[in-house]
């Protein structure tokens, strides 16, 4: 059974650096072909894909907010890592990780999601 | 602004047909498979359909996907109450380097 869970702070202020953890379980972070993916949600807005790493250590980002995004994972605890840097009220949403299969000739999709984590930028 | 253009809202009656479109370009649905998930109010977004056209396990034939061009759809026949929700496609942009979302359509079922 795949099992994906968002943890981290659920108030940060302005300016400060957001920590958000994906614990997966059910597959491993190392197989080919399977990423994990963050994607955001502000109140009643549309989904936003954030970013996604895969085992072959490839990361991408949305432009526009690749200035401000790192992934960082630790396999044998089976968590991904997103820091995202110097937040703004803007970016008060929830924030969702995935599993993501992709790099396979044009494929990619997100089959499996975590509940979910609202976390509040304001001071 | 999403990359991805999805009409807001769509309604129909119980037990009709809708569709719902997704309008893309040459760097996105063109060139990879595209993707749509149901999202119900307070919960995460499911998987509804992939590589354009098939179901994960356990959603009903109800739902069906297709692609052609710079365009892809999803269509729900046989409406029921329970299938008002959020609906949103996906899929890899190649000049972005990003994944990308349409805007999201709500589905009414009057």
């Amino acid at each position: 059974q795949v099992t994906l869970k968002e943890s981290g702070p659920v108030l940060v202020k302005p300016t400060e650096t957001l920590t958000l953890t994906c614990t997966v379980s059910g597959f491993s972070l190392s197989t080919a072909n399977l990423g994990v993916s963050w994607v955001r949600q502000p109140p009643g807005k549309a989904l936003e894909w954030l970013a996604h790493i895969f085992p072959n250590g490839v990361e991408s980002y949305s432009t526009s907010l690749r200035s401000r995004l790192a992934f960082s994972k630790d396999t044998s605890k089976s968590q991904v890592f997103l820091n995202m840097a110097n937040v703004d009220p803007v970016d008060t949403a929830t924030y969702f990780c995935a599993r993501t299969v992709g790099y396979i000739q044009g494929i990619y999709y997100h089959d499996y999601w975590g509940q979910g984590i609202l976390v509040t930028v304001s001071s | 602004q999403s990359v991805l253009t999805q009409p807001p809202s769509v309604s129909a009656a119980p037990g009709q047909r809708v569709t719902i479109s997704c309008s893309g370009s040459s760097s996105n649905i063109e060139i990879h498979y595209v993707s749509w998930y149901q999202q119900f109010p307070g919960t995460a977004p499911k998987l509804l359909t992939y590589e354009n056209n098939k179901r994960p396990s356990g959603i009903p034939d109800r739902f069906s996907a297709s692609k052609s061009g710079t365009s892809a759809t999803l269509g729900i026949t046989g409406l029921q109450t329970g299938d008002e929700a959020d609906y949103y496609c996906g899929t890899w942009d190649h000049s972005l380097g990003a994944g990308v979302f349409g805007g999201g359509t709500k589905l009414t079922v009057l």
